[in-house]
């Protein structure tokens, strides 16, 4: 199974900052990868699928990229809303499998 | 207005047996793939199983932890989705989602019932 690796584990940054998250497949994947916004005591929100398309009503500063093994989602200025968990997933047509999951903390 | 409502969760010994419940609408269920995802208290999300619609075979695929032990089934009648859960362990604890698949993610989820192992 393909195993997916996050980093950093926690970032810490602040408003206005450009922050990226990268994920790591352990196997030459398929582009059906998808990012997810979680904020405490709420369900995980979708921004990114296939890698680099974003899903209708997420703020254009959010944007992934990547292809193969390594993919990474960027937010280009860093809002107060930002400030959660953000873990990657990749879809095999039979499974799903996330990454550990990236905590996004004010500096 | 999708609406997912996760119900069943509770506290049980280990050993024991627990069924969910997810309770959709504002979408047509019977057409739709979907699948449950778990998190334990303080980790990450963990992809459990999915079944599929009855007109794509309404079968299921499982995460290698919960295969042998868990079934989803599905009632389309109800709109109503379902994880039972057998021979339940510690590490099975976790806050269960329902979510709706939408090709290659997963665009709408529960918010969640909580599940307790221990003795």
């Amino acid at each position: 199974d393909i195993q997916m690796t996050q980093s950093p584990s926690t970032l810490s940054a602040s408003v206005g900052d450009r922050v990226t998250i990268t994920c790591r497949a352990s196997q030459s994947t398929n582009n059906w990868l998808a990012w997810y916004q979680q904020k405490p005591g709420k369900a995980p929100k979708v921004l990114i699928y296939e890698a680099s398309r974003l899903e209708t009503g997420v703020p254009s500063r959010f944007s992934g990229s990547g292809s193969g093994t390594e993919f990474t989602l960027t937010i280009s200025s860093l809002q107060p809303d930002d400030f959660a968990t953000y873990y990657c997933q990749h879809y095999n047509s039979y499974s799903w499998t996330f990454g550990q999951g990236t905590r996004v903390e004010i500096k | 207005e999708v609406q997912l409502v996760e119900s069943g969760g509770g506290l049980v010994k280990p050993g024991e047996s627990l069924r969910l419940s997810c309770a959709a609408s504002g979408f047509p269920f019977v057409n739709a793939w979907m699948s449950w995802v778990r998190q334990p208290p303080g980790k990450g999300l963990e992809w459990v199983g999915r079944i599929k619609s009855k007109t794509d075979g309404a079968t299921a695929d499982y995460a290698a932890p919960v295969k042998d032990r868990f079934i989803i089934s599905r009632d389309d009648s109800k709109n109503t989705l379902y994880l039972q859960m057998n021979s339940l362990r510690t590490e099975d604890t976790a806050l269960y989602y329902c979510a709706t698949e939408y090709y290659t993610f997963h665009n709408n989820w529960g918010q969640g019932t909580l599940v307790t192992v221990s003795s």
